[in-house]
């Protein structure tokens, strides 16, 4: 069973305010991933790092910002919601090799008002 | 470009019924695959994976699934469905020069009837 966490799980807030989605991992896995989930749509990347103080932007671009300051921490904020960033978020790692499989944490649902 | 089709956004079997679910993938070099299932409100879990060898996998709760090279396919089955495998399947494909990068079909929705 994979131990990656996410938290918040859901969130409603308004236009303009700043959050933070948690998620963490005890893998001791370098690679962690952010992924952004609409329905129908394919999972895209938005962020993901190779190991600490290394963050790259992914394929879809994105006003969310990311930080690997521990190994099993990895965080996305986003400065100044707005309802065009309602959307699932989905964290993963995966394990070290180049045929390593994702584990996923349980996704937090952001809506913004 | 990288890419995968799941052509079947949704399908309907009843339980007791066999299950194929389809995914054609456009890669540059050798493909990982992988076959994901996310149950509503959770994150994805892996089903099973193809790296290699024998193009037949066997994966959790009873699913395998078939690489065919020529056809740039990694096909999921099941000989009997359950009416808990009703969830969200989303085909995957990876390689190594890519970083570890992953690139997901849109997923198929399985509805299972008693």
């Amino acid at each position: 069973e994979a131990d990656i966490y996410q938290t918040p799980r859901y969130l409603v807030i308004g236009t303009g305010k700043k959050i933070t989605l948690e998620c963490s991992q005890t893998m001791g896995h370098d690679k962690m991933y952010w992924y952004q989930q609409d329905p129908g749509m394919e999972l895209h990347l938005i962020h993901y790092s190779y190991g600490v103080n290394s963050t790259e932007k992914g394929d879809l671009s994105s006003e969310s910002t990311v930080s690997r300051i521990r190994t099993e921490h990895f965080p996305l904020t986003l400065e100044s919601a707005r309802p065009s960033h309602t959307s699932q978020y989905l964290c993963a790692s995966s394990e070290p090799g180049r045929t390593g499989e994702l584990f996923f944490g349980e996704g937090s649902r952001l809506t913004v008002l | 470009a990288q890419s995968v089709t799941q052509p079947d956004i949704h399908i309907t079997v009843s339980e007791g019924a066999s299950l194929e679910l389809r995914c054609n993938y456009s890669y540059g070099a050798t493909p990982y695959l992988f076959w994901y299932v996310q149950s509503p409100g959770q994150g994805l879990q892996l089903l099973l994976k193809y790296f290699s060898g024998d193009t037949l996998v066997q994966g959790i709760k009873g699913f395998e699934a078939e690489f065919k090279r020529s056809q740039s396919s990694f096909n999921l089955r099941k000989p009997s469905v359950h009416w808990s495998d009703a969830a969200e399947y989303f085909c995957a494909v990876g390689a190594m020069y890519t970083g570890n990068q992953f690139y997901f079909g849109t997923g198929t929705s399985l509805t299972v009837i008693p």
